[in-house]
């Protein structure tokens, strides 16, 4: 059972753009939403997390934004930069801790 | 402080071989987890060890598979019989405590059985 659906599998934009990656989840006693980016060859690097309890959390260039009645949260990504180019990972935890992860989104972000 | 390190960063072994895989937490993390990732895919639960002992060990796929982390710091995934189907990346994350979410991944280990 996937519990957590992430879209799209991939996504180009131009630098400068905005990337926009979506999931939507399952379990409502998921209570942790994290994102993490990932190089090959590398692991996964935790980017930025929100709790249920606040509708959009900012660092930086990413922004969560959660929408809890619709069982669903977004990564954006402002000035999208070549450097940004990773394969995109959403996530959830309850209170078993373990993360149950998206597929993934592999983002290019043109020079 | 060091992150995170994972010993080997690449194994190939045959069918039918067993494996031993190593992390190294971050210092001071009591809460170690293993995981493992298929090509293309997203990561997926394997233990959950919080100190000594495994708090939840719900995602070993079958008892060819287990792990140890006998003094709460270094973990040792180890797998018997290999088979060709084990082939992944094994990744380990560690956590600052049981009470924390956080988790911080190592750079993988992996694994090809041919």
């Amino acid at each position: 059972q996937q519990q957590v659906k992430q879209s799209p599998q991939s996504l180009i934009v131009q630098k400068g753009g905005i990337s926009i990656i979506n999931c939507a989840y399952e379990n409502t006693a998921f209570d942790y939403f994290p994102w993490y980016q990932q190089f090959p060859g590398k692991g996964p690097a935790l980017l930025i997390a929100i709790r249920p309890d606040v509708s959009e959390k900012k660092e930086g260039r990413f922004t969560i934004s959660f929408n809890k009645s619709a069982k669903q949260f977004s990564l954006h990504i402002m000035d999208s930069q070549p450097g940004d180019s990773a394969t995109y990972f959403c996530a959830a935890s309850g209170s078993a801790r373990q993360l149950t992860f998206g597929s993934g989104t592999q983002l290019t972000v043109l020079p | 402080g060091a992150g995170v390190s994972q010993t080997p960063s690449n194994k190939v072994t045959e069918k039918g071989k067993y494996v031993e895989l190593r992390c190294d937490p971050i210092s001071g993390h009591t809460a170690l987890y293993w995981y493992r990732q298929s090509l293309g895919q997203g990561p997926e639960f394997l233990i959950y060890f919080q100190g000594t002992g495994a708090a939840d060990d719900s995602g070993l796929p079958n008892d060819r598979f287990f792990a140890v982390r006998p003094e709460g710091s270094v973990s040792t995934l180890k797998i018997q019989r290999t088979e060709r189907g084990d082939s992944a990346v094994y990744l380990c994350a560690s956590s600052p405590s049981a009470v924390s979410n956080e988790q911080f991944f190592g750079p993988g280990t992996r694994l090809t059985v041919l």
